[in-house]
């Protein structure tokens, strides 16, 4: 059963930590999307990697995001210094697109509150 | 700069009816497009997509409507069920390039009997 796995789902924090989510793609997925889900923006775009080398994140605040793929079963977000701002659910999804693209792969996601 | 717009936060339908969920985009890029479902504590699923080269894709009761000049697609239901009651999120990406999705802000369905 193929499925994208995040940790942790749940995670409250104090305002200036610094918090790690992780992400494991579907293996054979080339294609890793990281996304926030906010009530006024929908699901946002942060960033996204295709064979593990970032194509883009300029959906990111950069003073305080970053987002890497040490390896091809492993992607992480991380937040330093966190703010009560970040509070929203942050989903990770795959997909694959060495053929015609599809679709992507969401997993559970991580309810970040920051206090 | 929203790329991708649903106007609509939640609509009420009758178990039964058709639903139609609406979306605009803007990006002349863009030549693929979804919809996803999601229900609460749970990640989006995919539900159905459909290529600019198409007007109209069909999936059971779902049906997807493509109209290019106008920058707009929508989302049939028909016939509506309980199980339907989700968010739905629009999605585009253009398969050229980055090939990024961009989901819309959702629209909120809800079935009533």
């Amino acid at each position: 059963d193929a499925r994208v796995t995040q940790t942790p789902r749940d995670k409250v924090t104090e305002m200036g930590q610094e918090v790690t989510m992780r992400c494991q793609p579907i293996l054979g997925h080339n294609t890793v999307f990281w996304y926030r889900q906010t009530m006024m923006q929908g699901l946002e775009l942060l960033a996204y990697f295709r064979n593990r080398a970032p194509l883009d994140d300029s959906g990111m605040p950069k003073d305080r995001f970053s987002a890497e793929m040490p390896d091809a079963t492993l992607a992480t977000l991380k937040i330093q210094p966190s703010e009560p701002r970040d509070s929203a659910v942050y989903f990770c999804a795959s997909g694959s697109e060495d053929r015609v693209w599809t679709e992507a792969f969401f997993g559970q996601g991580t309810r970040l509150t920051v206090v | 700069d929203q790329q991708v717009k649903q106007n609509s936060p939640s609509l009420s339908v009758q178990e039964g009816r058709i639903s139609i969920l609406n979306c605009d985009y803007t990006n002349s890029m863009f030549d693929y497009f979804l919809w996803y479902k999601k229900y609460p504590a749970e990640g989006p699923t995919f539900l159905i997509s459909i290529s600019s080269i198409k007007d109209k894709n069909e999936d059971g009761r779902f049906t997807v409507f493509l109209n290019k000049s106008a920058k707009h697609l929508s989302l049939h239901i028909v016939p509506s069920q309980p199980g339907d009651s989700a968010v739905y999120f629009c999605a585009a990406s253009a398969r050229i390039g980055a090939s990024k999705i961009i989901f819309g802000s959702g629209t909120r369905l809800s079935i009533r009997p």
